[in-house]
């Protein structure tokens, strides 16, 4: 079984601050993670993925997230914040099983960029 | 690469009626394909799980003879909202995973159908 939990629904930073998105996993397996934006009535966009190697990973749009094990949190952050990075994200957990497996999501959290 | 399509991207249809969606991955083979739906400000919530050639997965919960569900090729999947409904107006997601197995467990969505039922 597997489950993602994302802490605060609706983040409000102002542009130029730091983004930080919080993203914490159950996972029985290995897991593999990921975040996910998405635009108001658009599919959802992939930002970054964790599989295995560096826990450090770094994805578009100059955001990263850091897979952290003994935390089983996987939090995403961006430097400084842009007003086109107003959006909903989504971090998502599936099983390390190498083949095709569900995707589990989180309730998302919802970013707004303020001048 | 790795692009999914959905057709239609926005249909309104009568209550009664039913409604074909389209997923294409237009430039992979895909061997499994997902069907989520979202309601407003929520988080996706799958509803089956398809592979090639094979019967649909379902979630629990989710009618199986409402949403119909084929996959009939490795690059094609419809979903068959059956006598639709006003409860079942939201925005359906599919995504698609990749046969070649290059980006295990990564899934590459479409753009969404936006269903509304009067």
């Amino acid at each position: 079984a597997q489950s993602v939990t994302q802490l605060g629904s609706h983040v409000s930073v102002s542009e130029g601050a730091l983004v930080l998105l919080r993203c914490n996993y159950s996972s029985s397996v290995p897991p593999y993670l990921f975040w996910y934006v998405q635009y108001p009535n658009q599919g959802l966009q992939l930002l970054l993925k964790y599989t295995t190697g560096a826990t450090l990973v770094k994805g578009i749009n100059g955001f990263e997230a850091e897979f952290k094990k003994s935390e089983t949190s996987f939090h995403l952050t961006k430097p400084s914040a842009h007003m086109s990075d107003a959006a909903e994200y989504f971090c998502a957990v599936s099983q390390n099983t190498g083949t095709a497996s569900k995707l589990t999501f989180g309730t998302g959290t919802r970013l707004q960029v303020t001048l | 690469g790795a692009v999914v399509s959905q057709h239609p991207s926005w249909v309104i249809c009568k209550s009664g009626t039913s409604v074909k969606i389209e997923c294409r991955s237009l430039d992979f083979q895909a061997t499994t394909m997902f069907w989520y739906r979202q309601f407003p400000k929520q988080s996706l919530m799958l509803m089956a799980t398809s592979n090639e050639g094979s019967k649909a997965t379902y979630e629990q919960g989710v009618e199986k003879d409402k949403f119909l569900i084929n996959h009939a090729s490795l690059t094609l999947s419809t979903l068959t909202v059956t006598s639709a409904h006003p409860e079942d107006s939201s925005f359906y997601i599919c995504s698609a995973s990749e046969a070649s197995g290059r980006n295990p467990g990564e899934q590459y969505f479409g753009p969404g159908t936006r269903l509304t039922v009067t």
